[in-house]
């Protein structure tokens, strides 16, 4: 099947220091992949969508300056948080998916975020 | 904005007994996705609907979309230990965003 992987899976920074999560399709490739963020116990947020060549796509609400999102090539997407704040804290999970647009869904396994 | 709701937001039951997850839609969807989390892990897709009154079935679980497009269910028979997690449904809504209800929590006590 799909699999799709995400680097790191934890990460503690400190406050003010730039993260960047990777998010790979290992076995197909993507054109479009997705970025959530999951408070706990809470559903999934989508932040932005990633287009391979082009900019993303972002949220009403989600700062494109802080949530830098690259999607350099068709089997990986990257989401560098910069200059991180203990607000930014959370579970950062990506998907990605077979076809155009809105098709089934793989997501990553997530990164926990934690801003000290 | 468009807003897609589930309830309950939990549900405990006995192993073996039934359990039913309803999501609601204020908007007209053009389809609609159901995933599975399971406690520390990640949402796994378990099916999308497509056309009004669709039903599906997958072993215990079963799928249904409504008439009208703006509200689906998930009701699984004589739930198992391994039934427990969150079940989220997704709306698909026509040429815009993926929104994901809240979510319903189930826990099953064996």
């Amino acid at each position: 099947g799909a699999v799709v992987s995400q680097h790191p899976s934890r990460v503690i920074c400190k406050s003010g220091t730039s993260v960047k999560i990777e998010c790979r399709s290992l076995d197909f490739q993507a054109t479009t992949m997705f970025w959530y963020r999951q408070f706990p116990k809470q559903s999934l947020m989508l932040m932005a969508t990633s287009n391979e060549g082009s900019k993303a796509t972002y949220e009403q609400g989600v700062e494109k300056d802080k949530f830098l999102i690259n999607h350099a090539s068709l089997t990986l997407s990257t989401l560098t948080v910069t200059s991180a704040h203990p607000e930014d804290s959370s579970f950062y999970i990506c998907s990605a998916g077979l076809g155009q647009g809105w098709d089934t869904q793989y997501f990553g396994p997530g990164t926990r975020l934690t801003v000290l | 904005g468009q807003q897609v709701m589930q309830i309950p937001q939990y549900q405990h039951v006995q192993e073996g007994e039934d359990f039913t997850t309803y999501c609601n839609s204020s908007t007209t969807l053009s389809n609609i996705q159901w995933y599975k989390q399971r406690p520390g892990g990640h949402p796994v897709f378990l099916i999308q609907l497509v056309k009004s009154g669709e039903v599906k079935k997958q072993k215990r679980l079963t799928f249904q979309f409504g008439e009208a497009k703006k509200n689906s269910s998930l009701h699984i028979t004589a739930t198992q230990t391994t039934d427990v997690g969150t079940y989220f449904c997704a709306g698909i809504i026509y040429g815009q965003n993926f929104v994901f209800g809240p979510g319903t929590r189930l826990s099953v006590l064996p």
